[in-house]
């Protein structure tokens, strides 16, 4: 079965203080795993996309990385804005493009 | 590019009463998605069209739960006698026909009494 777990599940930074999100995933042949924020009260929104291992994205303070089976998502020098909830997905390659989730990372950065 | 929408934004009904809501994807996309969250969890997948096609449905979703999308554009999904654990933050997504990148809408929070 198709399964995403994320970790940790609550993560406190001081402002600047630049850490990774953990995102381990199984899956019965990858079409792709994807990064989402989510702010309180609403939908999710797009990151990125990962297609492949050893596959990078970058915006802004946040960077994502793809190995067969984990991602990370590496957050340098955050800001208090960068407060959210962290999701990852996968898509399996023979599914109906629905996403699997994992159940995120509350992420706190304080002043 | 407005974005997806969804109307309501939120809902409180009695248990038993049925409730419908309507989400309108991107114009181009025609891929949609509806998608269940509760607190402190990810978004769990209840159902996907391709056009107008209703291609898959959970096994979350129960009798009481249909969808639709009439030629392809909006979609509704209703839940018929609704039950406490039924409240939940109901999300719709869509994608387009190249990527599987899949953009949500805002939600509709349902709260059953």
């Amino acid at each position: 079965e198709d399964q995403v777990t994320q970790s940790p599940e609550a993560l406190r930074l001081q402002e600047g203080e630049s850490s990774s999100l953990n995102c381990s995933y199984t899956v019965s042949g990858l079409r792709g795993l994807f990064w989402y924020r989510q702010d309180p009260g609403k939908g999710p929104e797009f990151l990125f996309t990962l297609y492949s291992a050893g596959e990078e994205k970058e915006k802004e303070r946040l960077k994502a990385t793809l190995t067969k089976k984990e991602s990370f998502l590496h957050i340098t020098a955050p800001k208090p804005e960068d407060s959210a909830t962290y999701l990852c997905a996968v898509q399996a390659r023979d599914s109906s493009y629905k996403l699997i989730f994992g159940s995120g990372t509350r992420l706190l950065v304080r002043p | 590019d407005t974005g997806v929408s969804q109307n309501p934004r939120h809902k409180i009904t009695k248990r038993g009463q049925n409730v419908t809501f309507r989400c309108d994807p991107i114009s181009e996309h025609n891929r949609l998605y509806w998608y269940r969250q509760t607190l402190g969890q990810g978004p769990e997948f209840l159902t996907y069209f391709q056009n107008e096609a209703q291609l898959e449905k959970s096994r979350l979703l129960s009798d009481r739960f249909s969808a639709e999308r009439p030629k392809g554009s909006f979609s509704t999904l209703e839940i018929q006698r609704t039950e406490q654990g039924d409240s939940a933050m109901y999300l719709c997504a869509s994608s387009p026909r190249v990527t599987g990148d899949s953009y949500f809408g805002p939600g509709t929070r349902l709260t059953v009494l």
